[in-house]
């Protein structure tokens, strides 16, 4: 089965540092979302692209979070400097039109 | 814009009883609706979805939901459940059409018992 692949899982780092995940969408899938995940503000849409133009990065804190697909097989989520309120889980997701989107495993963030 | 509503945090069932995970949704516009699972450390997976047609859609693993647009409701349901059906499960809701983003609701907890 095709699948979306997200790097690193798990990610311990400390507050102020730069952190970069990575996507590698499904091939021939031209949506991508970014989604992220805490127990209490539950999934949360960050930002989303068609054809790699930004569609709506709304849910984004544009101070210190920044999305972009550089190419049509990778997609960055950076987040600087991190905060320990950035600790969350990341997810990725990629589908054609709207008919469902395949999600990754997500990457565990932790910022001590 | 849209919302969702999972009107039960948490539903504890025995082994082989039939469950209801119920999903309540507010939209201006014509909408799809999609049903996900989450195992622990996993991602979402889908479960099923609602797009058009039949009002009852059936999905893997044996669940299914059915659409009332006048209730604005798209409930799962399943007639008998196994231990290997505890996980998160999460309604979610776009506009109707392409490239729309998903809302998704707080999720519901299944936790099966033997």
């Amino acid at each position: 089965d095709a699948r979306v692949t997200q790097t690193p899982r798990h990610k311990v780092t400390e507050m102020g540092q730069e952190v970069t995940m990575r996507c590698q969408p499904i091939l021939g899938h031209n949506t991508v979302f970014w989604y992220r995940q805490t127990m209490m503000q539950g999934l949360e849409l960050l930002a989303y692209f068609r054809n790699r133009a930004p569609l709506d990065d709304s849910g984004m804190p544009k101070d210190r979070f920044s999305a972009e697909m550089p190419d049509a097989t990778l997609a960055t989520l950076k987040i600087q400097p991190s905060e320990p309120r950035d600790s969350a889980v990341y997810f990725c997701a990629s589908g054609l039109e709207n008919y469902g989107y395949t999600f990754g495993s997500g990457t565990r963030l932790t910022v001590v | 814009a849209q919302s969702v509503t999972q009107l039960d945090s948490q539903v504890p069932v025995f082994e082989e009883a039939p469950v209801e995970l119920r999903c309540n949704y507010s939209s201006s516009v014509s909408v799809y609706l999609f049903w996900y699972v989450q195992y622990p450390n996993q991602g979402l997976q889908l479960l099923l979805k609602y797009l058009s047609g039949s009002t009852l859609v059936k999905g893997i693993n044996g669940f299914e939901a059915e659409f009332n647009k006048s209730q604005t409701s798209f409930h799962l349901r399943k007639p008998s459940v196994h231990i290997s059906d505890t996980a998160e499960y999460f309604c979610a809701v776009s506009r109707a059409g392409g490239y729309n983003k998903l809302i998704f609701g707080a999720g519901t907890r299944l936790a099966v018992h033997p």
